[in-house]
């Protein structure tokens, strides 16, 4: 069972124009919503996140959109670059103690081209 | 500089052969993490320990077998019953305790069967 569904599974830009990346999930009971950053033949790093207390978070050209009722979250890339080409990982936890568990997204082929 | 370092990047294994690969860590942190990343399939949980000498079955951990002595190292052995180990697996670490805490991965290690 898929608990967080992420698309497009490939996703190519022009620079300077705006990727966006989305993620619906299933559990009511996640209440912390990151999303991490994958370069080619690294692991992946954590980018930014939400809880469900705001419905909008931003971090210079990085913005996480939220909304509760629907249960979606999605990543906006401002101004993409060239640099932001990478593999894009949403997912989503319970923040509860004993809860370290992530569940992934199946992740997001991001090229911004020229 | 602290992170978590995985070894060796590449692996090759032989029908009917059991091969470790190593994770270390010196974050301090107690928690430690094993993904296995396929395309299109995201990052799947393998096995979680949340303290020395403990550790939870994740997602898909039927052909895998891990360990927890010490809490820097966390090795991750595929084992001749996993019958399908080609995959990019990475490590990760967090502080622990709760599902809000960032995950620190490795580069991650490559294994394919000759």
């Amino acid at each position: 069972q898929q608990q967080v569904k992420q698309s497009p599974q490939s996703l190519i830009v022009q620079k300077g124009g705006i990727s966006i990346i989305n993620c619906a999930y299933e559990n009511t009971a996640f209440d912390y919503f990151p999303w991490y950053q994958q370069f080619p033949g690294k692991g992946p790093a954590l980018l930014i996140a939400i809880r469900p207390d705001v419905s909008e978070k931003k971090e210079g050209r990085f913005t996480i959109s939220f909304n509760k009722s629907a249960k979606q979250f999605s990543l906006h890339i401002m101004d993409s670059q060239p640099g932001d080409s990478a593999t894009y990982f949403c997912a989503a936890s319970i923040s509860n103690f004993g809860n370290e568990k992530l569940t992934f997204g199946t992740g997001t082929r991001l090229t911004i081209i020229p | 500089d602290g992170g978590i370092t995985q070894s060796p990047k590449y692996l090759f294994r032989k029908e009917g052969q059991n091969v470790t690969l190593s994770c270390e860590q010196n974050l301090n942190h107690d928690a430690m993490y094993w993904y296995r990343q396929d395309p299109g399939q995201g990052l799947r949980l393998i096995y979680y320990s949340q303290i020395v000498n403990d550790f939870q079955k994740g997602d898909i951990a039927e052909g895998y077998s891990v360990s927890r002595e010490k809490k820097e190292s966390f090795p991750l052995t595929v084992t001749s019953a996993q019958k399908n180990p080609t995959a990019f697996y990475l490590c990760a670490s967090s502080i622990g305790g709760f599902g809000n805490q960032p995950q620190h991965f490795g580069d991650g290690t490559r294994l394919s069967i000759l």
